[in-house]
């Protein structure tokens, strides 16, 4: 079983440039999910979507885009990229809100903004 | 937003039982807590979560405090493979019920 995909795993960018990170589920989710994680920091919740065609901001969203075209598909883009975004992204799903279903997460796309 | 204070790391042999602590004192009354773990570059993993009752899984049990301040996660024999970093979450810590772990406790397993 496939579950939750991230592409790419790693990625180098200069500052100001832009990007796209995909994340793909095939267990028929509503709820997705996208989070960087810092050291020290912990993981944050950068924006999350309850459904297609839905979106909405979680607690860090500044610098970020996401969309949510397709059920399966759950995209998070960087408009222009910067050091501070340099982290570990992990894009999550869940079948209902997560206080009743457990969230199923992907293995990261480890970022670099130099 | 409810906070948590888990210990920095913790140390057990193997086949032994392992109770890992998480305190969650401004947790509100509808929130799950959740458990979750975590491998070095590997994304987390879910382990159990509840309510109010205690719980059990195959893969370990969740003792839940009477005040539902404070749970402990409880393996009952650690392998090798349960090394890890886990996190406690209380599952209102973001939108959506999204989940905020804070820096988790790391496990070491001695053989």
């Amino acid at each position: 079983n496939a579950g939750v995909t991230q592409t790419p795993k790693f990625r180098v960018l200069k500052t100001g440039q832009s990007m796209t990170l995909l994340c793909a589920q095939d267990m028929n989710h509503e709820y997705m999910y996208w989070y960087r994680q810092d050291p020290g920091m912990g993981l944050r919740l950068i924006h999350y979507s309850v459904g297609e065609g839905t979106t909405a901001k979680g607690e860090v969203p500044d610098g970020y885009n996401v969309s949510r075209l397709k059920k399966q598909n759950f995209l998070l883009g960087l408009e222009s990229a910067a050091p501070s975004q340099t982290s570990v992204y992990f894009c999550a799903s869940s079948y209902t809100r997560s206080g009743l279903q457990p969230q199923h997460f992907g293995d990261g796309t480890r970022l670099s903004i130099l | 937003d409810a906070k948590t204070t888990q210990p920095n790391s913790m140390e057990s042999n193997e086949e032994e039982p392992v109770h890992l602590p998480c305190n969650h004192s401004t947790i509100s009354g509808t929130d799950y807590i959740h458990w979750y773990r975590q491998l070095p570059s590997q994304g987390p993993e879910y382990v159990i979560h509840g309510l109010t009752s205690n719980v059990n899984n195959r893969m370990a049990s969740l003792a839940i405090a009477e005040d539902r301040k404070s749970s402990t996660l409880i393996l009952h024999r650690a392998t090798l493979r349960d090394a890890a970093v886990y996190y406690c979450s209380p599952s209102s810590g973001g939108g959506a019920d999204g989940l905020t772990f804070g820096k988790g406790t790391h496990l070491i397993i001695q053989p």
